[in-house]
């Protein structure tokens, strides 16, 4: 069955660094998404991306993220330079074939951040 | 805005007991979608049920059964006979057509521990 996959599965970084957080979405999808869950706390949407560009973006997604799909298979979460507020799980997911509404959603297992 | 209330935060039962998780949900829009995700505490996140807003006919899978009440904008979610590995916590989540990027607003979770 295919899956999203994200990688890495855990990322510990220093405050301050700029990291890439990486997805690979179910091949035949269109829309991508990335979600955040701090620990013990619900899920967050972030940004939503179609046809290249991001749809929608949450507050939370400020000048410090950035997403991107620079090879029509995966698909990038930056965050440029690191506050112990990040820290959290990151999901990737993405979206039935033609993007429709209300189509569920399929996530990736997560990749857990931790700022120091 | 669109928002998902879970006010059980923390669920506790023996198992085989059944356990009624509870969802409402807040919407301006009168076409959208519900969704049912489990977090098993491996984190990642499992899709269980999509509801659309015009399929008030409550559904049945397994052990698991879903309530779709629109007058009360409720989408409770009952598991018959738990078992341990329903140990988990579990999203209710929506999505309508208010967002370009068919993104979905999580309610906090349910922490449901099913002892033995």
């Amino acid at each position: 069955e295919p899956e999203v996959t994200q990688t890495p599965s855990h990322q510990v970084t220093q405050m301050g660094q700029e990291v890439i957080l990486r997805c690979v979405p179910i091949s035949n999808h269109l829309y991508f998404y990335w979600y955040r869950q701090i620990l013990g706390q619900k899920v967050e949407f972030l940004v939503s991306f179609y046809n290249n560009e991001i749809s929608e973006k949450s507050e939370i997604f400020d000048d410090q993220f950035s997403v991107e799909r620079p090879d029509g298979s995966n698909f990038t979460l930056k965050i440029r330079s690191t506050k112990l507020e990040d820290s959290a799980m990151y999901f990737c997911a993405s979206n039935s074939i033609l993007g429709q509404t209300g189509t569920e959603a399929f996530f990736g297992q997560g990749t857990r951040l931790t700022v120091v | 805005a669109q928002k998902v209330t879970q006010a059980q935060t923390e669920i506790s039962v023996v198992e085989k007991e059944d356990v009624t998780l509870d969802c409402v949900y807040e919407t301006r829009d009168t076409t959208y979608y519900l969704f049912w995700y489990k977090q098993p505490p491996s984190g990642e996140l499992v899709f269980l049920i999509r509801r659309n807003s015009f399929d008030e006919q409550n559904e049945i899978s397994g052990r698991y059964s879903w309530n779709f009440q629109k007058s009360t904008s409720s989408f409770n979610f009952t598991i018959t006979a738990s078992q341990v590995v329903d140990s988990a916590v579990y999203f209710c989540a929506l999505s309508d057509l208010n967002n370009a990027g068919n993104m979905l607003t999580f309610g906090g979770g349910t922490r449901l521990m099913v002892k033995p």
